[in-house]
């Protein structure tokens, strides 16, 4: 059975910084790519960042390029997201998802770890 | 543009059938996917590849696409379906992915 699951969510001061992780298992952890989408409170899904397969190529949102980075672990079979320079509105739920191996389409969630930044 | 636009809100009676529609010029190159989302629950996958389900999805649940636009479609809704609904594709580039604003379907 597939399962991720996300942890390190906490309250931070804006300009702080916090490393999110999702760990697997279920699966070949370096066979697929792997996201980050989050939540608001009571808005709409918003991709994050993604982290390909074998190259582990990254790419980014542009509200979070170059504050952001994505990585894997393929011995603790873990993803990453550190978050540096973090604001207000970076307030919300983080989501880690895998890529099914054909389409790049996100098909296993995890449950989400909250991110708060306020003062 | 990256952008895909979706209708706030619909609202379907017990058993009939509703369309959501998603629309963005990356759509004429990309598929969308289509997630389902309670509150207080993670996203799940419901239809893929413009018309395909992933195991433990009710078949009333389709897709299509032609030119600019998806959509997802219901077909004899029921009590259970009631969520937001967010279509998923991908940027010009093929590279970034773009999430709908989401539709709220009530279910009468």
């Amino acid at each position: 059975e597939v399962r991720l699951l996300e942890s390190g969510g906490d309250l931070v001061q804006p300009g702080g910084s916090l490393r999110l992780s999702c760990a697997t298992s279920g699966f070949t952890f370096s066979n697929f790519g792997l996201i980050w989408v989050r939540q608001a409170p009571g808005q709409g899904l918003e991709w994050v960042a993604a982290i390909s397969a074998s190259r582990g190529n990254t790419y980014y949102a542009d509200s979070v390029k170059g504050r952001f980075t994505i990585s894997r672990d393929s011995v603790r079979n873990t993803l990453y997201l550190q978050m540096n320079g973090l604001r207000v509105e970076d307030t919300a739920m983080y989501y880690c998802a895998k890529d099914d191996s054909i389409l790049g389409v996100p098909e296993y969630w995890g449950q989400g770890t909250r991110v708060t930044v306020s003062s | 543009s990256s952008e895909l636009t979706q209708d706030s809100a619909v609202s379907v009676a017990l058993g009939q059938t509703v369309r959501i529609t998603c629309q963005g010029d990356s759509l004429r190159s990309f598929h969308a996917s289509w997630y389902q989302q309670k509150p207080g629950q993670a996203p799940v996958l419901v239809i893929y590849a413009k018309n395909n389900r992933p195991s433990g999805i009710p078949d009333r649940f389709s897709g299509s696409s032609s030119g600019d636009a998806a959509s997802l479609t219901i077909t004899g809704a029921q009590a259970e379906d009631e969520a937001d609904y967010y279509c998923l594709s991908r940027d010009s580039s093929g590279n970034l992915r773009v999430f709908g604003s989401g539709t709220k379907v009530t279910v009468l």
